[in-house]
């Protein structure tokens, strides 16, 4: 069972664009909600994280807005450059215990 | 200020042979996992640790082995190869998970990959 979902797989944005990924949960008992980059060849490193008592954090360009009563949150890359091209992986942990990881999606971000 | 360690970085391993994975952190971290990347399937959780002497399975622990006898170090072993097991893998640490409160103590750091090919 798959308990976080995350979509889509791929996506293709132009530069200054917005990228948008998504991601549900089913277990209402999770308390962290943190999104990984991870470039080719490397391990993933966070990048920004919510808990379900906030609806939006912002760092920079990006953004975690977050649904708690639907369940979902979504990462908002705004004016996207050819440097945020990587796999994106949202995941989410229940106190006590490791974090659960989405099947990422790869962002590419054509000049 | 190295982090979150692993070797090798690359190995092939013929069906049936057995291998360690090395992997210690330097950052004093009482928690350190082991997940595996598969195409197209996200990051899964082989092992984890919460401590010296302490180790639990995660969600995909068959065919694996884990030991943890220092803080630093935590070895990922396995015993008899398989096409199966061809794939990424990943060590990394944190903290002890902090309430969600305090969220620049949940970040988990991850090392490099280890590539591993079974034919």
């Amino acid at each position: 069972q798959q308990q976080v979902k995350q979509s889509p797989q791929s996506l293709i944005v132009q530069k200054g664009g917005i990228s948008i990924i998504n991601c549900a949960y089913e277990n209402t008992a999770f308390d962290y909600f943190p999104w990984y980059q991870q470039f080719p060849g490397k391990g993933p490193a966070l990048l920004i994280a919510i808990r379900p008592d906030v609806s939006e954090k912002k760092e920079g360009r990006f953004t975690i807005s977050f649904n708690k009563s639907a369940k979902q949150f979504s990462l908002h890359i705004m004016d996207s450059q050819p440097g945020d091209s990587a796999t994106y992986f949202c995941a989410a942990r229940q106190a006590g215990t490791a974090l659960i990881f989405g099947k990422g999606t790869t962002l590419s971000v054509s000049s | 200020n190295a982090g979150v360690t692993q070797t090798p970085k690359f190995r092939i391993l013929k069906i049936g042979q057995s291998m360690t994975l090395q992997c210690t952190q330097d950052m004093n971290h009482n928690y350190m996992y082991w997940y595996r990347q598969d195409p197209g399937m996200g990051l899964k959780l082989i092992y984890y640790s919460v401590g010296a002497g302490i180790t639990d399975k995660g969600e995909v622990p068959n065919g694996y082995n884990v030991s943890r006898s220092t803080t630093e170090d935590f070895p990922l072993r396995l015993e008899l190869a398989a096409p199966s097991q061809t794939s990424v893998y990943f060590c990394a640490s944190s903290y002890s998970p902090q309430p969600a409160g305090a969220l620049s103590g949940n970040t988990i750091y991850f090392g490099e990959g280890s590539w591993l090919t079974v034919v």
